[in-house]
């Protein structure tokens, strides 16, 4: 069965360092996504993507922000600066299309750890 | 404002049935959505509701009363392997339509 991959699984580093976060999304799907998870809190929505552009953002993905897809098959989250605040898991989604039915499929998430 | 509630947490014997209760307050509406997330793993889809009304998948069911801002997730013949956390989401109209919007969870405890 197809499936979201994520790299790296752990991810550690210094407060101020940029990072990358690496996604493969099923490789039909049309919509990508990224949403984050404090340790012991819910699932945030961070951004959505589709045809090469931003189609949504919540206030959360500010200008520390950036995603881009590279190519035909990765879509990458990078963080400018990281702050403390910034560890958290990140996961990747990815869907056929927009509509209601169309489930979000996610990934196994990225352990972001910023000290 | 956005607001998704649910209990946080709930405990149930193997071969019982339980509901989880979710109440949604959200600026739109394009769907309500369960997923189950077991502890550090990626959330996985159960079931979705557009309309009001019961959807059946297996073991799982789900309901939804929108003039009620109301669904649940039932879970029947529960086994040990259930015990997870049960996150309830609504798609929400936004800026485009594709954020799901996630509730802190539910999470399940299943005894023998």
């Amino acid at each position: 069965e197809p499936e979201v991959t994520q790299t790296p699984s752990h991810q550690v580093t210094q407060m101020g360092q940029e990072v990358i976060l690496r996604c493969v999304p099923i490789s039909n799907h049309l919509y990508f996504y990224w949403y984050r998870q404090i340790l012991g809190q819910k699932v945030e929505f961070l951004v959505s993507f589709y045809n090469n552009e931003i189609s949504e953002k919540s206030e959360i993905f500010d200008d520390q922000f950036s995603v881009e897809r590279p190519d035909g098959s990765n879509f990458t989250l990078k963080i400018r600066s990281t702050k403390l605040e910034d560890s958290a898991m990140y996961f990747c989604a990815s869907s056929e299309g927009q509509s209601s039915y169309n489930e979000q499929f996610f990934g196994p998430g990225t352990r972001l750890t910023v000290l | 404002g956005q607001n998704i509630d649910q209990p946080t947490e709930m405990t149930a014997t193997e071969g019982a049935i339980v509901q989880i209760n979710c109440t949604y307050q959200t600026s739109g509406f394009n769907g309500l959505f369960w997923y189950q997330q077991h502890a550090g793993e990626a959330p996985t889809f159960l079931s979705y509701n557009v309309l009001d009304g019961l959807e059946e998948k297996g073991r799982f069911s789900s309901f939804l009363s929108r003039s009620k801002g109301y669904s649940y997730l039932l879970l029947k013949e529960l086994q040990m392997k259930d015990s997870a956390s049960y996150l309830c989401a609504v798609r929400d109209t936004g800026q485009a339509g594709t954020a799901l919007i996630f509730g802190k969870g539910t999470t399940l405890s299943v005894s023998s």
